[in-house]
C-alpha cells in the first residue's frame, strides 16, 4: 500500500544548529511534495512547495530536497530559533488530493 | 480575509447525538475538503468537494456527510456520533484541486464524544 511516513519520534536541537526533518513515501511516485507548519491548536499553514523535477528549493532558512530515487524528502532549517517550534508535516498528493504524514514535532531550545 | 473560517470550536456530545460543523472561505476557491487529526494518525481525509456541487468520500468517511451549500461554504454532519469520532477537525480550500496549490486551513474544530 502507498505510505507517507516522518519521523514520529520528537526532534530536539539547540538554537543555532540546523534542523533535519526526513518524510519517506513509498510504492508511488508524486508529481510534487508539500511541506506545513503546525502550532499547537492551530490548523497547518503552508511553508513550500517542491517539484519532482526540483532537486532543491529555498525559502529563507528553509531548504526542501527532493529524492524521486530514495523516494524522501528532506525538510532543514538553518541557524533554527526557538520561534521555529512547532510540528511540520509533509504533504504529497495522491489522486489529486493531498495526503498527510503523522508530521515531527521540533523543539528548538535558547 | 478571515479566509478559512470553522464553527463551532470546541463541542462535546453524547454518544448517538448528531450535529454539524461549519465552514466558510472567503478565498473564491473552487475545492474545499474535511480531515480529522487524531494523536499519531496525522491529518486524515474524511471528505472533499473539488467543485460547487459536487462532494467526494476521503479515505475514513464512515460516519459521516457533507453537503457543499455553495461555492463558500462545505459542512460536515455527523448523524449519530460515536466515541470513534473524538477527534479535531479541520477544513480546508483550495484554488483548484489537483494543481500544486497550496492548502488554507481553518483553526479547527475540537470534538468529544462520550
Amino acid at each position: 500500500s502507498q505510505k507517507i511516513e516522518q519521523n514520529s519520534e520528537a526532534l530536539n536541537i539547540q538554537e543555532g544548529k540546523t534542523a533535519t526533518l526526513t518524510c519517506n513515501y513509498t510504492n508511488y511516485s508524486p508529481a510534487y511534495l508539500q511541506w506545513y507548519r503546525q502550532d499547537p491548536g492551530r490548523g497547518p499553514v503552508f511553508l513550500l512547495l517542491i517539484r519532482e523535477n526540483e532537486k532543491e528549493k529555498r525559502k529563507e532558512r528553509l531548504k526542501v530536497t527532493f529524492d524521486t530515487t530514495l523516494k524522501q524528502s528532506l525538510f532543514h532549517i538553518t541557524a533554527s530559533q526557538p520561534a521555529d517550534s512547532a510540528t511540520y508535516l509533509c504533504a504529497p498528493p495522491r489522486g489529486g488530493k493531498l495526503i498527510f504524514g503523522q508530521g515531527t514535532e521540533l523543539s528548538v531550545k535558547p | 480575509n478571515a479566509g478559512v473560517t470553522q464553527t463551532p470550536k470546541f463541542q462535546v456530545l453524547k454518544t448517538g447525538q448528531s450535529m454539524t460543523l461549519q465552514c466558510a472561505q472567503d478565498m473564491n476557491h473552487n475545492s474545499m475538503y474535511w480531515y480529522r487529526q487524531d494523536p499519531g494518525m496525522g491529518l486524515r481525509l474524511i471528505y472533499y468537494s473539488a467543485s460547487e456541487g459536487t462532494t467526494d468520500k476521503g479515505e475514513v468517511p464512515n460516519g459521516y456527510n457533507v453537503s457543499r451549500l455553495n461555492k463558500r461554504e462545505f459542512s460536515l454532519r455527523l448523524e449519530s456520533a460515536a466515541p470513534s469520532q473524538t477527534s479535531v477537525y479541520f477544513c480546508a480550500s483550495s484554488e483548484l484541486m489537483g494543481d500544486t496549490g497550496e492548502l488554507f486551513f481553518g483553526e479547527g474544530s475540537r470534538l468529544t464524544v462520550l
